[in-house]
């Protein structure tokens, strides 16, 4: 398996409060996303990196902001969590012309 | 923009049966991957196709990839229940971003 792990694996919060997500490797692969999984909806992408300190928005950025100071951490931070925001978000990691390899994911709810 | 549908969304077979489920997508791509994800689970990859013609077998599954006709399968042969789970396509962005967009799921469950 992957050396992905994601934290914290639950967490529930309030409305208003900042939250910030860790996803961590140990492959020292280039590329590093951030899903969120909903009913019906699949799985979006909320954001990317291609590189240290290089990122790029997704489908669903709206909300959220990452940064990546490090090869191995990339980190999705709710500013201002929202009911809306109560999801299952995903971790993953890639190198180029692979597959992506899914964190085991965090269940986040936002009261 | 790339949009990838799946059909069926939800499929309830009977074990040794047969069948497919299929993914669309809407626009050029080269590369398109099968995923697997249980109930709690996090996703595990089946299947890595690359170029058109592209053809995969594990096991009871086999993937199969068209990019003229923008279409990939994955067919089950004699389903048993150990294949229920709910199973993704995904297919990548053209232009080197390595940026993916999955379909909605499949859900599979297989009755004894």
């Amino acid at each position: 398996d992957a050396g992905i792990t994601q934290s914290p694996r639950h967490k529930v919060t309030e409305t208003g409060t900042p939250v910030t997500l860790r996803c961590h490797q140990t492959e020292n692969h280039r590329y590093m996303y951030w899903y969120r999984q909903d009913p019906g909806h699949g799985l979006r992408l909320i954001h990317y990196s291609y590189g240290v300190k290089d990122t790029d928005k997704g489908e669903v950025s709206d909300g959220y902001s990452v940064s990546r100071s490090k090869t191995e951490d990339f980190l999705l931070t709710l500013e201002s969590a929202t009911s809306s925001q109560t999801s299952v978000y995903f971790c993953a990691i890639s190198e180029t012309w692979a597959e992506q390899y899914f964190g085991p994911g965090t269940r986040l709810t936002v009261t | 923009e790339l949009k990838v549908e799946q059909n069926p969304l939800f499929l309830s077979m009977q074990e040794g049966k047969n069948y497919t489920i299929y993914c669309n997508y809407s626009t050029t791509s080269d590369r398109l991957y099968w995923y697997r994800q249980d109930p709690g689970k996090s996703l595990e990859s089946l299947f890595v196709l690359l170029s058109n013609g592209a053809v995969k077998q594990e096991g009871r599954l086999m993937a199969s990839l068209d990019t003229k006709a923008r279409l990939s399968t994955l067919h089950i042969t004699a389903a048993v229940h150990d294949l229920s789970a709910t199973y993704f396509c995904a297919v990548i962005i053209q232009g080197g971003s390595e940026k993916l967009v999955f379909g909605k799921g499949t859900k599979l469950t297989v009755n004894p």
